[in-house]
């Protein structure tokens, strides 16, 4: 079966360590975005990628890094500058984010917890 | 300015009755595309329903259909027959061009829905 994955589905971290949160997909889709929901609010864009070895900042990038050396895997670090991280963390993957037409799909997302 | 707006923070519906989530949006592309998802407990978000802003009908999918009004700039969803298995948040998104061409998606805040027996 086609789909996303990601892992682990339950988080906790320690103040002031970094964490890396992991997203597959095989779908073969070119573009992956990762998100932020907070609780009782919308979807934040945290970074997404059109492309391998290249991916761009969204809206709230600071204290996020990731990478995109493969086509299939896009993971997501929550570093020690990102003070506020417990949050729902969503990836999604789509054909490309070059068209309005694309439609995203989601993994089942990471609930991180800052303890 | 928000570009997708959902007034509705949460709605109730009897079992078996149709319901109605509403979506306002903001864009002045000519191009873009509107999509309904759906975010039970679990919470995973599950594609719904897609409407292109060229689409001349409204987009349908099962029990789900998409009230498109241009105009209006309202895209509301329409959940005919409502099951308990719709309770969930609804969360309305839009994917408009910006500059360089990517077409990243924007989602409304959402709306609870819960289906009473």
């Amino acid at each position: 079966d086609g789909g996303i994955t990601q892992s682990p589905k339950y988080l906790f971290r320690k103040e002031g360590q970094n964490v890396t949160l992991s997203c597959e997909q095989n779908l073969n889709h070119d573009a992956m975005y990762w998100y932020r929901q907070d609780p009782g609010q919308g979807l934040r864009l945290i970074y997404y990628s059109q492309i391998v070895n290249d991916f761009q900042k969204g809206d709230i990038a600071e204290g996020y890094s990731v990478s995109r050396e493969k086509k299939e895997s896009f993971p997501l670090t929550v570093t020690s500058a990102q003070k506020n991280p417990t949050a729902f963390y969503l990836c999604a993957s789509s054909i490309s984010s070059g068209a309005s037409t694309d439609t995203q799909y989601f993994g089942p997302g990471t609930r991180l917890t800052v303890l | 300015a928000q570009k997708i707006t959902q007034t509705q923070p949460g709605m109730f519906v009897q079992e078996k009755e149709a319901v109605t989530l509403d979506c306002t949006y903001d864009t002045s592309d000519q191009s873009y595309g509107l999509f309904w998802y759906k975010q039970p407990s679990s919470g995973e978000m599950i594609f719904l329903i897609y409407q292109g802003s060229y689409d001349e009908q409204n987009a349908t999918e099962g029990r789900y259909s998409l009230n498109f009004q241009k105009a209006r700039k309202s895209a509301n969803l329409v959940i005919s027959a409502s099951q308990l298995g719709d309770s969930a948040m609804y969360f309305c998104a839009m994917r408009e061009g910006v500059s360089g061409g990517s077409y990243i998606p924007t989602f409304g805040r959402g709306t609870s829905l819960i289906v009473h027996p």
